[in-house]
């Protein structure tokens, strides 16, 4: 199967801080999504992203197809932002099923 | 919000007892997944449904089986518990295919003892 890669695996930031999250992808996809799963355990869509680049507020994301990879900004971090965010990819020819990266742990202290 | 629910969110079960987790969805949706989160493993697929009694296995489907009567309901068995189907599980739907975008449930919190 597909292989999802994302680095760092934990992050430890400041508040007000920026950081950038990577997700390598071993196929041709034609579908990346990330998330954010809250101390909760709620899994939150951020951005649906099987190429270019998007923003929503604070963050933003980045995919570069040909290249097997996406990153993920956040800007002027919150402690709110604190979490665990996923990468997630569906093969280009594999009928919708997501297979996911470890994520990273973001830790945003005030 | 995607109006999946499921159920129950929390349950605590002793081996070998049969279980079964229920995912709803007011949506009419065709798609619909399960998967398990592990620490270290982010989601894996367990099994999904594209339509009612169509299904077809994940990565992860030794001990799990599923079932979908109606659109609205996916209904996941674990036929035997085992500890190491301790571990959240998460259903999702497909809301637009030609979109491709999954949104997922809140989840639900097994323990096998």
């Amino acid at each position: 199967g597909i292989q999802v890669e994302q680095s760092p695996p934990d992050l430890i930031l400041q508040e007000g801080a920026n950081s950038t999250l990577r997700c390598n992808f071993s196929d041709s996809v034609n579908n990346l999504q990330w998330f954010h799963q809250n101390p909760w355990g709620q899994l939150i869509n951020l951005f649906y992203i099987p190429s270019g680049t998007k923003q929503n507020g604070r963050l933003s994301a980045t995919t570069v197809a040909t290249e097997r990879y996406s990153l993920l900004y956040i800007s002027s971090s919150q402690t709110t932002d604190s979490g665990v965010y996923f990468c997630a990819v569906v093969r280009a020819s594999n009928d919708y099923k997501l297979s996911f990266g470890a994520g990273t742990t973001v830790t945003v202290r005030a | 919000d995607a109006g999946i629910t499921q159920s129950p969110r929390h349950k605590v079960t002793e081996t070998g007892t049969p279980v079964t987790l229920r995912c709803h969805q007011t949506e009419n949706h065709r798609y619909m997944y399960w998967y398990r989160q592990d620490p270290g493993h982010g989601l894996r697929l367990i099994h999904y449904s594209y339509g009612v009694k169509d299904t077809d296995k994940g990565e992860v489907s030794d001990g799990y089986s599923v079932s979908r009567s109606k659109t609205e309901d996916f209904l996941l068995t674990l036929e035997s518990a085992t500890s190491s189907q301790t571990s959240v599980y998460f259903c999702a739907i497909l809301a637009d295919p030609s979109y491709n975008e999954q949104f997922f449930g809140p989840g639900t919190r097994l323990t096998v003892l």
